[in-house]
């Protein structure tokens, strides 16, 4: 099956510092994927569609200044978080839906990265 | 407003049968979707459901009622390793996908 692989699995950074985190979809081309952010005992916050070769679209609420995303080519997508405050420790898991399968298709999760700012 | 509601918290002996239960309120409707997920790591796919009835794969079910706004997942034989988070979610008119909350299942031996 299709496989996205994410890294850093985990990350901890000083306050004010910028982490990137990355998404690879490993045996298929996603145009698009998703950028999601779990808080402990919560669910699945979508946080913004990334488009491959254009800009991403946030949800209401996110900072895009603050949690850059880059698209760059079709089997990358890049979010890095600005400096970091201690209350954007999270869980942040990246999809990409196989375009194969069609818009209705399985989404394909990595394996998320839990960031920690000190 | 679009909403997905699911109970927090479930437990279930080992070897027994648990229904977990879905109901949705969205803006359109492009299928559903059951997920699990072990603590500390991401979720991974169960099931998609578009048509009304009932999806068997293994030990888990799926079911769907569109006019009632209503899915439910069925997992037979539980086994410890099935202790997760399950989660529901329906994409709406516009392909993306709305999130519920997750329900905890909790196995006893």
């Amino acid at each position: 099956g299709a496989v996205v692989s994410q890294h850093p699995s985990r990350v901890i950074c000083k306050s004010g510092t910028s982490v990137k985190i990355e998404c690879r979809s490993l045996d298929f081309q996603a145009t698009t994927m998703f950028w999601y952010r779990q808080f402990p005992k919560q669910s699945l916050m979508l946080m913004a569609t990334s488009n491959e070769g254009s800009k991403a679209t946030y949800e209401q609420g996110v900072e895009k200044d603050k949690f850059l995303i880059n698209h760059a080519s079709l089997t990358l997508s890049t979010l890095t978080v600005t400096s970091a405050h201690p209350e954007d420790s999270s869980f942040y898991i990246c999809s990409a839906r196989d375009p194969g399968t069609g818009d209705t298709g399985e989404l394909f999760f990595g394996e998320g990265s839990r960031l920690t700012v000190l | 407003g679009q909403n997905i509601d699911q109970p927090t918290e479930m437990t279930a002996t080992e070897g027994a049968i648990v229904q977990i239960n879905c109901t949705y309120q969205t803006s359109g409707f492009n299928g559903l979707f059951w997920y699990q997920q072990h603590a500390g790591e991401a979720p991974t796919f169960l099931s998609y459901n578009v048509l009304d009835g009932l999806e068997e794969k293994g030990r888990f079910s799926s079911f769907l009622s569109r006019s009632k706004g209503y899915s439910y997942l069925l997992l037979k034989e539980l086994q410890m390793k099935d202790s997760a988070s399950y989660l529901c979610a329906v994409m709406d008119s516009n392909y993306q996908l709305i999130w519920g909350a997750g329900t905890k299942l909790i196995i006893k031996p």
